[in-house]
């Protein structure tokens, strides 16, 4: 799995976009960048996955630098239930496992 | 999404005994996999439960402290044998592969304390 680096955490406002990076200078032709999130107590949940195009589902945007390098996962309107540790993972689509890192603790703050 | 049900959900034990920790799926899974969270800590893979043969465990993890069944591919059993303080943990079960989706989706964890 690609090494991944985050900032230990961040805050932002109620309201506003949440942008969290995430370096992966390492990761390889074959690796997705997968993000997840872990609230307080709870098991981790997906967030989104990409290869190397810019991805929106419902919960947020994944956009990766071209040289893959890498990428930011916006939270487009934060509220305070996006509190949560988040996890940014390089993982070929099939083989190998999750490997978590430390995350970045997101705070939003009222 | 797979739905995941993990029990129990939270146990306090006394140190030397044993628990025995259950994933439920709600569908047929390929993967299945043990997690460990220690208090203020990131995820740790114990092992990976495979289905008709021994689990495949990671390095300092050893089947006669986290033995492993998974008798199908909707069930896994873990236990956490000869309890001590320094086990106390969430555990989590993990599956992929499942109904086309290449992530992988968590149960809710089961939080041990060992007293």
């Amino acid at each position: 799995d690609a090494k991944t680096t985050q900032p230990t955490s961040m805050d932002c406002a109620e309201g506003r976009a949440a942008n969290l990076p995430c370096n992966h200078s390492t990761i390889s032709g074959n690796e997705y960048v997968y993000w997840y999130r872990q609230i307080h107590s709870q098991g981790p949940q997906y967030i989104i996955h990409g290869l190397k195009n810019n991805e929106t589902n419902e919960m947020a945007s994944l956009i990766i630098t071209e040289d893959r390098k890498s990428s930011t996962l916006i939270l487009p309107h934060a509220t305070l239930r996006d509190t949560a540790v988040y996890y940014c993972i390089g993982k070929p689509i099939y083989g190998q496992n999750f490997v978590f890192g430390p995350g970045t603790r997101l705070s939003v703050l009222p | 999404s797979a739905v995941i049900s993990q029990k129990p959900s939270r146990d306090i034990c006394q140190r030397g005994t044993s628990l025995t920790i259950q994933c439920q799926v709600d569908s047929q899974v390929t993967m299945m996999f043990w997690y460990r969270q220690q208090p203020g800590q990131s995820l740790t893979l114990i092992a990976t439960a495979n289905q008709g043969s021994e689990a495949t465990y990671e390095s300092g993890f050893v089947i006669d402290k986290f033995p492993i069944s998974r008798p199908n591919l909707t069930f896994s059993t873990l236990t956490v044998s000869n309890m001590s303080p320094e086990d106390s943990s969430i555990y989590l079960c993990s599956v992929e592969n499942t109904q086309g989706h290449t992530e992988a989706f968590f149960g809710q964890g089961t939080r041990l304390t060992v007293v």
